[in-house]
């Protein structure tokens, strides 16, 4: 069963603190997404990596940075938290552009 | 980039009857619309997916339409059931996949 794992489900913190959203696949996909979801916006791309040390800018980069040192692990920093980065953050994978992405249960961060 | 639009935001049917949910895209060199349903607490999950060189696909009580000339295609769900009360999304691929805003649906027993 295919499985995408996220380091938390819930997270507090606080305004200016450097935040950690840890994603892991092991599906051997290629593909990694960082997505947030908010109401009434849907999910809008953070960044996505196609490979190892590859990354590349989704729709909404600014204030998020992104690491991928292995393969089966992708994960979301944000550098210096601020409010309006509360939100839902869901992690996907694929193996191929253009077919099915598979989920995590995503991380609810709270930023006060 | 790509612009996907989704109507209705919120839908609420009787269980039994169909539920119509319908997305535009804007960029004509999209060839790829998936629908995901998502169950409260849980990550968005595939139930259909569509590509450019089909104008219909069906899967039991769901099927998705496609009309690549108006740029719009549509979920729709057949004899609905409670299960079937979740958030939907629609999305359109160029290169990175673009989502709707999502559809509550809710089915009343």
């Amino acid at each position: 069963d295919v499985k995408v794992t996220q380091s938390s489900r819930y997270l507090v913190k606080r305004t200016g603190e450097k935040v950690f959203l840890e994603c892991v696949q092991d599906m051997d996909h290629e593909n990694m997404f960082w997505y947030r979801q908010d109401p009434g916006l849907g999910l809008r791309l953070i960044y996505f990596s196609y490979d190892v040390k590859m990354k590349e800018k989704g729709d909404i980069p600014e204030g998020y940075s992104v690491s991928r040192e292995k393969k089966e692990r992708f994960s979301l920093i944000l550098e210096s938290a601020s409010t309006n980065q509360t939100s839902m953050y869901l992690c996907a994978s694929n193996g191929l552009v253009g077919y099915e992405q598979y989920f995590g249960p995503g991380t609810r961060l709270t930023v006060t | 980039g790509e612009n996907v639009e989704q109507h209705p935001s919120t839908l609420s049917v009787q269980e039994g009857d169909s539920a119509v949910i319908k997305c535009t895209y804007s960029d004509s060199a999209s060839n790829y619309f998936p629908w995901y349903k998502q169950e409260l607490g849980k990550g968005p999950q595939l139930i259909i997916d569509i590509r450019s060189n089909v104008g219909e696909k069906k899967d039991q009580r769901i099927a998705v339409t496609l009309n690549k000339t108006a740029k719009h295609f549509s979920l729709h769900i057949t004899e609905t059931q409670p299960e079937d009360s979740a958030v939907y999304f629609c999305a359109a691929n160029d290169y990175k996949l673009s989502f709707g805003a999502g559809t509550t649906v809710t089915v009343r027993a």
